[in-house]
């Protein structure tokens, strides 16, 4: 079975703070995404990466950054983190098959919600 | 604004009834469609999936959707919901190696 890991569950930071949220998955997937899941907006995507130190932004990608030195970490920063930054992140991955990079399914992890006081 | 629409926000149900959640995009060409799940406190998994032949797919659970062309939708259903079928449901299009996810349908099942 797939797994896809994220470092925390539950995150508290302060406004200003640069915020790490790390990412593992353990099927040797090619493909890593950054969502942000919020009340009546679905997941939204803030960054994903098709390769390691490739990244491509997402919908939402004002205000992160994202880093993808090993293949099976991609990691999500909140520059300074904000209000408006609170939300519940989740990490996913997938296969590359053929030509695309999104074929078949994406694997999530269990979410980190971040808030942001 | 090409998009992914769940209208149904929240669906409340007792156990035995049928259920329909709907879904429809904007997107025109090719598109791969899936339905997935988010049980309270799990994260999120695939219920199904839709990329070429019968139009009527059939997932985990019971649960089946039927994709008709056009009516851009991709529907879901399932004959007799049970508690445990409590969850967020999402809908979402693969278009251009990324996954458009809808707001998605809080359903609740009674006993």
């Amino acid at each position: 079975d797939v797994k896809v890991t994220q470092s925390s569950r539950y995150l508290v930071k302060r406004t200003g703070e640069k915020v790490f949220l790390e990412c593992v998955q353990d099927m040797d997937h090619e493909n890593m995404f950054w969502y942000r899941q919020d009340p009546g907006l679905g997941l939204r995507l803030i960054y994903f990466s098709y390769d390691v130190k490739m990244k491509e932004k997402g919908d939402i990608p004002e205000g992160y950054s994202v880093s993808r030195e090993k293949k099976e970490r991609f990691s999500l920063i909140l520059e300074s983190a904000s209000t408006n930054q609170t939300s519940m992140y989740l990490c996913a991955s997938s296969l590359t098959i053929g030509t695309s990079i999104v074929s078949y399914e994406q694997y999530f992890g269990p979410g980190t919600r971040l808030t942001v006081t | 604004a090409q998009s992914v629409s769940q209208h149904n926000h929240h669906v409340i149900l007792s156990e035995a009834a049928s259920l329909e959640l709907g879904c429809n995009y904007s997107y025109g060409g090719t598109v791969n469609l899936f339905w997935y799940v988010q049980y309270p406190g799990q994260h999120l998994q695939l219920l199904l999936k839709y990329f070429s032949g019968d139009p009527l797919v059939k997932g985990i659970k019971g649960f089946e959707a039927e994709f008709i062309k056009s009516k851009f939708s991709f529907n879901l259903r399932k004959p007799s919901v049970q508690w445990s079928d409590t969850a967020e449901y999402f809908c979402a299009v693969n278009k251009d190696d990324k996954l458009i996810f809808g707001t998605g349908t809080r359903l609740q099942v009674f006993p």
